[in-house]
């Protein structure tokens, strides 16, 4: 069993959707959750970083984790093409080491 | 915001030869550094963490002969391919920790062993 479980898509919407992508992980040890967004050929690029239970918004976006569940979620209201990428989970463990879920594809169509 | 740059983004070598991946941190320090592989539609798995001044911690069945890494200051990290076949063509990205919350990435190298 993976550590980090992500819903694999590939997901497309049309624009003004909202999005919700998801992922579950096994190790109740991970304290810190991430979510980053990676175009093709780029390096990813953090879009949110949360480290307890709960939502937290930044614009469009909004993660949101359950700790009960192990369930973590990152919701974009008012999708736009550009928001098109590939978007990775992940958490946070020992020594900083990161546990990535192996990525979800969005599309968002015009 | 905090950057990493690695260089170079693409590089084509023939099989036999070696090639380096540079990791820079241009605003910040980083005492460690991490290193990825990617296959396409496929995750990031760790390869090994960078750790100025020391060796390298490498993950389990990543050979650390192969994959050479050297982290001399505190704004740089290599990574070597040495003696590169065509299975090691992948995308090799680096991260570092800018502050406390969340890394940041490079852009990443796509590397094809022909």
């Amino acid at each position: 069993q993976k550590e980090v479980e992500q819903d694999p898509g590939p997901l497309s919407v049309p624009e003004g959707a909202i999005v919700s992508l998801n992922c579950t992980y096994s190790n109740s040890a991970f304290q810190y959750f991430m979510w980053y967004r990676q175009y093709s050929r780029k390096g990813p690029e953090l879009l949110m970083y949360t480290y307890s239970s709960g939502n937290k918004e930044d614009g469009r976006f909004t993660a949101q984790v359950d700790k009960s569940s192990k369930y973590i979620s990152l919701f974009i209201r008012d999708s736009q093409p550009s928001d098109s990428a590939t978007y990775l989970c992940a958490t946070e463990g020992d020594a900083g080491k990161s546990t990535f879920g192996d990525g979800t594809t969005l599309t968002v169509k015009p | 915001g905090a950057v990493v740059s690695q260089h170079p983004s693409w590089v084509i070598c023939k099989s036999g030869t070696s090639v380096k991946i540079e990791c820079r941190s241009l605003d910040f320090q980083a005492t460690t550094m991490f290193w990825y592989r990617q296959f396409p539609k496929q995750s990031l798995m760790l390869m090994a963490t960078s750790n100025e001044g020391s060796k390298a911690t490498y993950e389990q069945g990543v050979e650390k002969d192969k994959f050479l890494i050297n982290h001399a200051s505190l704004t740089l990290s290599t990574l070597t391919v040495t003696s590169a076949h065509p299975e090691d063509s992948s995308f090799y990205i680096c991260s570092a920790l800018p502050g406390i919350e969340g890394y940041t990435f490079g852009s990443g190298t796509r590397l094809t062993v022909v």
